[in-house]
């Protein structure tokens, strides 16, 4: 399969805990996307990068929040001291520097106790 | 504020009759435009966008949209439903105003087409 894979597909954490989601781009896309979403609502943007370089951070991405794209191929989403608040799907999407259209990953649910 | 409206949270269309999901965007300039459907437990599929050209874009599994520029509306279409459509539908813009390639989302539509 050749598409974007996210890892793990389920977190289950306490509260003040930190994770780590790992997303796997499709191999040839340069860009690369963060969303947060929430159950009734659309996604929200976190962060983009193109690359290896963060062009782009929401002002929804606190401090807790921490996103790394080292070689340009894989990104890791880091979630520092969570709260019940964090609760959602992680999505992860790609895109080519041609193509305008983002494909998306399984996603990551995100569950805090 | 840029936007995008999906007015109805649900639609409920007859399998075989003509469907209709509604998006509206509230953005600067001339942005681009795309249909999402989203199964249970499924990632985001990409439907069709619309970038330049012709009103009338055609997608994956018979859909249709049409933007609409003075009306600032690009819905979703199908002239015969199946069951199987039924699905969560996001409608989603990139201002190109912007650099960064975010996209902006609705809600999201829940279509359900009943036999």
């Amino acid at each position: 399969d050749t598409g974007v894979s996210q890892n793990p597909r389920h977190k289950i954490t306490k509260r003040g805990q930190n994770v780590t989601f790992r997303c796997d781009p499709i191999s040839e896309h340069n860009r690369l996307y963060w969303y947060r979403q929430t159950l009734g609502q659309g996604p929200e943007f976190l962060t983009y990068f193109q690359n290896e370089a963060q062009l782009e951070k929401s002002r929804l991405l606190s401090d807790r929040f921490s996103a790394e794209r080292p070689k340009g191929s894989f990104s890791t989403l880091e979630i520092q001291r969570t709260e019940q608040g964090d609760s959602a799907m992680y999505l992860c999407a790609s895109s080519s520097l041609r193509d305008n259209e983002q494909f998306f990953g399984p996603g990551t649910r995100l569950t805090v106790l | 504020a840029q936007s995008v409206a999906q007015p109805e949270d649900q639609v409920n269309v007859a399998e075989g009759n003509p469907l209709t999901v509604k998006c509206t965007y509230s953005v600067s300039g001339n942005p681009y435009l795309f249909w999402y459907v989203q199964y249970p437990n499924r990632g985001l599929q990409f439907l069709l966008k619309y970038i330049t050209g012709d009103n009338l874009v055609k997608g994956s599994y018979g859909f249709e949209a049409e933007f609409n520029k003075s009306q600032t509306s690009f819905h979703l279409k199908k002239p015969s439903a199946l069951v199987s459509d039924s699905a969560l539908y996001f409608c989603a813009v990139r201002p190109l105003i912007t650099r960064n390639y975010q996209l902006i989302w609705g809600a999201g539509t829940k279509l359900i087409i009943k036999p």
